[in-house]
């Protein structure tokens, strides 16, 4: 079955800590993908995307992923967390084909900053 | 700066109950989509439509319905409310169905079924 796989479900750091979430898909074929990011309380945000090109992606709030190809990968970093960074990431996926092309998301990493 | 808007935020219904989570968006896009995100979950896609009058299921459609009379509302419908239909929804819009397109997401309705 088709699937984005996010394999921590929950990270703790320390302000000031590198952080890295995993995320693996497994789709052949050509795919956008996408990080989203909810905050407490809000809804989800936009994070950052990768299409086609450099395969790292810079995005927000000092965010970036590499896309790696051979591994179905698209990790999410940032080397210095900040408390503000607490929220829940998601990790999506558009497989591009002709028709709909939807969205699939997997299922989330809640990060904890803790000042 | 509205965006996509969701009622009620949170409901609480009886088992048979039925009601309307009603979403709308100001940002003229013509594609919305209904989400519900389980525990430990990914969103799963319930229903989207691509423009007013054009429906279309999605991953886990049963016991919903929708209806698109216009291009700023996307209402979902429970019928027959059943415990495994308490999640969280979201509504979304995009400008279209393109990735360069992202979707923006409304803040949520949290619905226990009871």
């Amino acid at each position: 079955a088709q699937s984005v796989s996010q394999h921590n479900h929950h990270v703790i750091l320390s302000e000031a800590a590198s952080l890295e979430l995993g995320c693996n898909y497994s789709y052949g074929g050509t795919v956008n993908l996408f990080w989203y990011v909810q905050y407490p309380g809000q809804h989800l945000q936009l994070l950052l995307k990768y299409f086609s090109g450099d395969p790292l992606v810079k995005g927000i709030k000092g965010f970036e992923a590499e896309f790696i190809k051979s591994k179905f990968s698209f990790n999410l970093r940032k080397p210095s967390v900040q408390w503000s960074d607490t929220a829940e990431y998601f990790c999506a996926v558009k497989k591009l084909n002709t028709g709909f092309q939807k969205l699939v998301f997997g299922t989330g990493t809640r990060l904890l900053v803790s000042p | 700066n509205a965006g996509v808007t969701q009622t009620p935020k949170f409901r609480i219904l009886k088992i048979g109950q039925s009601m309307t989570l009603q979403c709308t968006q100001d940002m003229n896009h013509n594609y919305m989509y209904w989400y519900r995100q389980d525990p430990g979950m990914g969103l799963k896609l319930i229903y989207y439509s691509v423009g007013a009058g054009i429906t279309d299921k999605g991953e886990v459609p049963n016991g919903y319905n929708v209806s698109r009379s216009t291009t700023e509302d996307f209402p979902l419908r429970l019928e027959l409310a059943a415990p495994s239909q308490t999640s969280v929804y979201f509504c979304a819009s995009s400008s279209s169905g393109s990735s360069n397109q992202p979707q923006h997401f409304g803040d949520g309705t949290r619905l226990s079924i009871l």
